[in-house]
C-alpha cells in the first residue's frame, strides 16, 4: 500500500463547476498538509498548506484535512479552464532538526472545460 | 525576482555518458532537493541537502551523485549507472525548520539519444 493514495482521474469537467480532488494517507504521524498545482512542462507551484485539521479557504480553493480519516480534499469553486493541471497532495512529517520530506500523491489531471 | 533556477531545460544523454543537471537558488533557503517525475508516479526524492558540504539519499539515489559547495547551487549528476534515466527531474528548496513548504523549480526533462 502506498503511503499517499491520490484519485487518478483524469477529470473534466464544464467550466464553474465545484472540483474535488482527493488524498488518503495511511501514516497517522504525518503533520502538514499541501495542494501544488502543476502545469504541462513546468514545476509544481504551492496553492495551499495546512497544519490541523478543518478547512482552509484561499479565493476559490478551500484544502480540507480531516486527520482521523487520514483524508485531505482540494475543493475548486467556480473553475475556470485556466484551472486546467494537475494537481498534486504533499503530506509530510516535521523532524526537528532535519530537511522536511514530503510524500506526494501520483497526482489527478483536471480539464476545465469551456 | 527571487526562484529557483533549473537548466536547462532538455537535456538529451549517449548511453554510457554522464550528465550534470543545474539548480540555483536566490531564496537564501537552506535546504535544498532532487526529485524525479515520472508519468503515474508523482514525486520520488533522489538526494536532499539541509546545509553546505553536506546531503542525504533519498528513496532512489543509485545511479545519481549530488554536490552542495554553495548554499545556493545543488546540482544533480545521472551517471551512466543509472539505467533508466528518461524522466522530469525536479530541484526544490525550503527554509529549513521553519513552517514553510518546498518551492520547486520548472525542471530540466532527460531523454536519452
Amino acid at each position: 500500500q502506498k503511503e499517499v493514495e491520490q484519485d487518478p482521474g483524469p477529470l473534466s469537467v464544464p467550466e464553474g463547476a465545484i472540483v474535488s480532488l482527493n488524498c488518503t494517507y495511511s501514516n497517522s504521524a504525518f503533520q502538514y498538509f499541501m495542494w501544488y498545482r502543476q502545469y504541462s512542462r513546468k514545476g509544481p507551484e504551492l496553492l495551499m498548506y495546512t497544519y490541523s485539521s478543518g478547512n482552509k479557504e484561499d479565493g476559490r480553493f478551500t484544502a480540507q484535512v480531516d486527520k482521523s480519516s487520514k483524508y485531505i480534499s482540494l475543493f475548486i469553486r467556480d473553475s475556470q479552464p485556466s484551472d486546467s493541471a494537475t494537481y498534486l497532495c504533499a503530506i509530510g512529517l516535521i523532524s526537528s532538526g532535519s530537511a522536511r520530506q514530503l510524500t506526494f500523491g501520483s497526482g489527478t489531471q483536471l480539464t476545465v472545460l469551456p | 525576482d527571487g526562484g529557483i533556477t533549473q537548466s536547462p531545460k532538455y537535456l538529451f544523454r549517449k548511453e554510457g555518458q554522464n550528465v550534470t543537471l543545474s539548480c540555483e537558488q536566490n531564496l537564501n533557503h537552506d535546504a535544498m532537493y532532487w526529485y524525479r517525475q515520472d508519468p503515474g508516479q508523482g514525486l520520488r526524492l533522489i538526494y536532499y541537502s539541509q546545509i553546505v558540504n553536506d546531503f542525504q539519499k533519498g528513496d532512489i539515489a543509485e545511479g545519481y551523485s549530488v554536490s552542495r559547495e554553495k548554499k545556493e547551487s545543488f546540482p544533480l549528476t545521472v551517471t551512466s549507472a543509472q539505467k533508466n534515466p528518461t524522466a522530469f527531474y525536479l530541484c526544490a528548496s525550503s527554509i529549513q525548520d521553519r513552517n514553510q513548504p518546498q518551492h520547486f523549480g520548472d525542471g530540466t526533462r532527460l531523454s536519452i539519444l
